[in-house]
């Protein structure tokens, strides 16, 4: 079947410290990869996203790269801030067949001062 | 453009009555979702209607949850009568014919008592 597996949270980080949320994915297809995230009190918005292998999504300092070989797509960042904190959460989509998005179970990340 | 709206954003109700959650979807798009994520899991699938017809609904968990989108447009989701594991959050999301982006809402908090 598919899966997303994402590193076990919460994470707790001091600001300004490099990131990485690690992510996993078991796919019957070919899918698109996405990173989505939600601020305390907000919905879900979506940070990235990367439909092929070796692209690589960007958005707000935030990077992750899809990688084929590993069936991965690791969230990273250089520099985070107090902002950063929130709940995210790596998804996948298959091109073909089933549209429905399939979510790893989301990693918190608090950033301190 | 406004985004995917939902309402009543929060909802406390005893067990046993009913609940019912609207989603209105990006203008023009055909793809509707439900997804919910209850006490602090995964975010699951709940069903998708493409225009008016239920695509895949194997995410319903059971017969007390009735989704409806008479029109196409948009779509209620029914819980009824409601149990205390309903508690959670419920996100709706669309996405236009043949897009790979899906938008989610900002979500439904849902409290059974």
């Amino acid at each position: 079947g598919n899966s997303v597996t994402q590193m076990e949270g919460p994470v707790t980080l001091s600001e300004e410290a490099f990131l990485t949320i690690n992510c996993t994915y078991t796919a019957t297809g070919y899918p698109s990869l996405f990173w989505y995230v939600q601020y305390p009190g907000e919905g879900l918005q979506l940070l990235l996203k990367a439909t092929k292998a070796d692209d690589k999504g960007s958005n707000k300092g935030f990077e992750a790269t899809y990688r084929k070989e590993t069936t991965s797509f690791h969230l990273e960042k250089g520099s985070v801030q107090v902002s950063d904190s929130a709940v995210y959460f790596c998804a996948l989509r298959l091109v073909q067949g089933a549209q429905k998005l399939v979510f790893g179970q989301g990693t918190r990340l608090t950033i301190n001062p | 453009e406004a985004g995917v709206t939902q309402f009543p954003s929060h909802s406390v109700i005893e067990k046993g009555q009913t609940v019912t959650l609207r989603c209105d979807p990006i203008s023009g798009h055909d793809n509707l979702y439900w997804y919910r994520r209850v006490m602090g899991k995964e975010i699951k699938f709940l069903l998708h209607f493409v225009k008016e017809s239920k695509q895949d609904e194997s995410g319903m968990p059971n017969n007390r949850f009735l989704a409806e989108r008479t029109g196409g447009t948009y779509s209620t989701l029914k819980v009824q009568p409601a149990e205390l594991e309903d508690s959670g959050v419920y996100f709706c999301a669309s996405s236009q014919a043949g897009g790979n982006t899906i938008y989610f809402g900002e979500g439904s908090w849902l409290t059974v008592v």
